[in-house]
Formats: C-alpha cells, sequence, structure tokens
C-alpha cells in the first residue's frame, strides 16, 4: 500500500542549474506534504512543507509546487549546489497528524 | 537547543532476541514519533506517543511496543526479533501545537537480526 510515490530513484544536475523532483500520491485525503532531505548516517532533516490549500510555497532556493488534481507535487531547487547532494523524501499526512507517509526517496547528486 | 538523539547507534541481534531502543526528544518537544527505514525505502510509521500514551499507530504487529516517560523521552521494544526487522529505526520529535507538527529526526539505530 504505498500511497507515496517517487519514481525517480536518483537524479544528476549539474552545480548552478535547477533540480526538480517529483512525488505522486494516491490518498485524496492528505492535505499536508513535506519534503525531508536526508545525509548518510543522519536522519531526515525538514526542508518545507505545503498545505493543500496552497499549491506553492517558497523557501529560499527551494520551491514546492502542488498539483490538487493530478496528486502531484515537485520540489524544485535553484540554483542546485553540490551540498544539495543527498536523498529526498517526499512524505504526506491527513490533517498534520502523525500518520506520515513517506516515498521511497530520490537520491540527488549535484556536479561541480 | 539540543537535537534528537538516539541510542545505540548500531546493534546487532539474533532471530527471537528482544531489542529496546531509546530516543530523547529535541528540547521542548512533547511528542515522539518512531519509524522504520528498510533499505531502499522511505521511512514508515510504527507509531507516536503523546503525554506517555500511544496516539496512533502504523501497519504494524503487537511484538512492537513503546514507552514514553515524563521527560518526553521514549523507547522502542521489539519481541521476537524477525530478519525483516534489520532496518533503520528513526525517532522524530516535535511539539504539538495547531497548524504545525513539524517532526525532527534523530539519526536513527541501525538494527541488523541475524
Amino acid at each position: 500500500d504505498q500511497q507515496v510515490k517517487q519514481n525517480s530513484p536518483s537524479l544528476s544536475v549539474q552545480e548552478g542549474r535547477i533540480s526538480i523532483l517529483n512525488c505522486d500520491y494516491t490518498n485524496s485525503m492528505f492535505d499536508y506534504f513535506l519534503w525531508y532531505k536526508k545525509y548518510p548516517a543522519e536522519g531526515p532533516t525538514f526542508l518545507i512543507s505545503i498545505s493543500s490549500i496552497k499549491d506553492k510555497n517558497e523557501d529560499g532556493r527551494f520551491t514546492v509546487f502542488l498539483n490538487k488534481s493530478a496528486k502531484h507535487l515537485s520540489l524544485h531547487i535553484v540554483p542546485s549546489q553540490p551540498g544539495d547532494s543527498a536523498v529526498y523524501f517526499c512524505a504526506a499526512s491527513v490533517n498534520n497528524n502523525n500518520d506520515m507517509r513517506f516515498g521511497a526517496g530520490t537520491r540527488l547528486t549535484v556536479k561541480p | 537547543e539540543t537535537g534528537v538523539t538516539q541510542s545505540p547507534t548500531h546493534l546487532i541481534k539474533t532471530r527471537g532476541q528482544q531489542v529496546t531502543l531509546r530516543c530523547s526528544s529535541q528540547s521542548g518537544h512533547n511528542t515522539v514519533s518512531w519509524y522504520q527505514q528498510a533499505l531502499g525505502q522511505g521511512p514508515q510509521f510504527i507509531f507516536q506517543y503523546y503525554r506517555e500514551e500511544e496516539n496512533g499507530r502504523g501497519n504494524f504487529p503487537p511484538r512492537f511496543s513503546g514507552l514514553q516517560f515524563p521527560n518526553y523521552s521514549s523507547e522502542l521494544n521489539v519481541n521476537a526479533l524477525e530478519l525483516d526487522d534489520s532496518a533503520l529505526y528513526l525517532c522524530a520529535s516535535s511539539l504539538r501545537l495547531a497548524g504545525d507538527e513539524t517532526q525532527y529526526f534523530g539519526p536513527g539505530t541501525r538494527l541488523l537480526v541475524l
């Protein structure tokens, strides 16, 4: 029962270019979405979130877009930096409650 | 501000044994959630504790149990270990306030069951 899917296991981009990470979900009850970044040997670090009442949320170089009709969200990183190289997890919940569902992650590599 | 800490960092057990993993929540946080992350997958929600009571549970059998203490630290106990329990166990803490319950993760405990 994988309600949150990240279909690209890996992504490689050049430093300075845009990174676009995608996430799809199946449960229409989800109304709160988050992105986490994970470095090796560390726990996931919260990056950015968006509630279903919005379609865009921006924080510095990071922007999350939500398309509710398509049940799709994406994370844009502009410009990408080598330090952004990590595994990125998309997560979703109902009413920002305890049962957060995660995707399998996308490994982003930003090449200098 | 102290972040989320977990102990031990690594653990090796044999099938049938029992294990206890520990988590200290971030300063000021009153809610702790536990996740299991198998290799190549995202974290899966096990359960959450709020004010020392279980506050939601994922699709895990009863041999996964937990505790939360008055200082909001927490334990995850797994009985009758199976090979498939080998995973990274993550603890996340949050502050129960209307509108924002962002969870902050510890570094995890990597459990290997042989």
